[in-house]
């Protein structure tokens, strides 16, 4: 089962909201991604977990905040966010963070609206 | 500093024709991984192929073939006999080691959008 699920697959929220975007995997992998896409653009690293700890953050607001529960979810909770935040948001995994060669394994995303 | 670079923004081709896509790469690492992911319609990237720079065969899978060149940096992605499912886009990308933090992160391209006209 190469699959990494996540929920919800769209989201409307207000400025003012909390919410919280899910992601699951069950390869066995320790590392965990989060990404943010923009439309007709790459996909943008915001953070890294490596064996359900924080490894890389990058710079990212502290409006958005990672949570990695155990080996298998990964969490990310939203606040306070602005419509500047809207996009397509990415999990990712791979076996692990520490190896050149692993590739990651994306789920659907979450499309993001900011009112 | 690292980069990859695809100069193709968009490329449109009628089913049945060969397209390649094009990948140019910068790095000061002699030990590399190469990439190449799909991102249907749909969202989710799909992991296509793994290249290390040690490894300079093409490699051929169905429709599919890559030509890795050292001598220019590139890391190029042919689709033989497209078809309409073959309508995405395609990013090549890079594997960065970040030393500070002992892990690896990818570096992108722009990407390059791929339609397949019926």
């Amino acid at each position: 089962d190469t699959e990494v699920t996540q929920t919800p697959k769209h989201l409307v929220m207000g400025m003012t909201n909390k919410k919280s975007l899910k992601c699951e995997q069950h390869m066995g992998h320790r590392a965990m991604y989060w990404y943010k896409q923009k439309a007709k653009k790459p996909p943008e690293l915001m953070f890294v977990y490596s064996y359900e700890k924080l490894s890389i953050n990058e710079s990212v607001p502290s409006r958005f905040s990672p949570e990695c529960p155990n080996s298998s979810l990964l969490n990310l909770h939203l606040h306070a966010l602005q419509p500047e935040d809207s996009a397509l948001y990415l999990c990712a995994s791979s076996q692990g963070a520490q190896g050149l060669s692993y590739e990651q394994y994306f789920g659907p995303g979450t499309r993001l609206t900011v009112t | 500093a690292q980069k990859v670079t695809q100069a193709q923004t968009e490329i449109s081709v009628v089913e049945k024709e060969d397209v390649t896509l094009d990948c140019v790469y910068e790095t000061r690492d002699t030990t590399y991984y190469l990439f190449w992911y799909k991102q249907p319609p749909s969202g989710e990237l799909v992991f296509l192929i793994r290249r290390n720079s040690f490894d300079e065969q093409n490699e051929i899978s169905g429709r599919y073939s890559w030509n890795f060149q050292k001598s220019t940096s590139s890391f190029n992605f042919t689709i033989t006999a497209s078809q309409v499912v073959d309508s995405a886009v395609y990013f090549c990308a890079l594997s960065e080691w970040i030393g500070t933090s002992g892990t690896y992160k990818y570096i992108f391209g722009t990407g390059t959008r791929l339609k397949v006209l019926a």
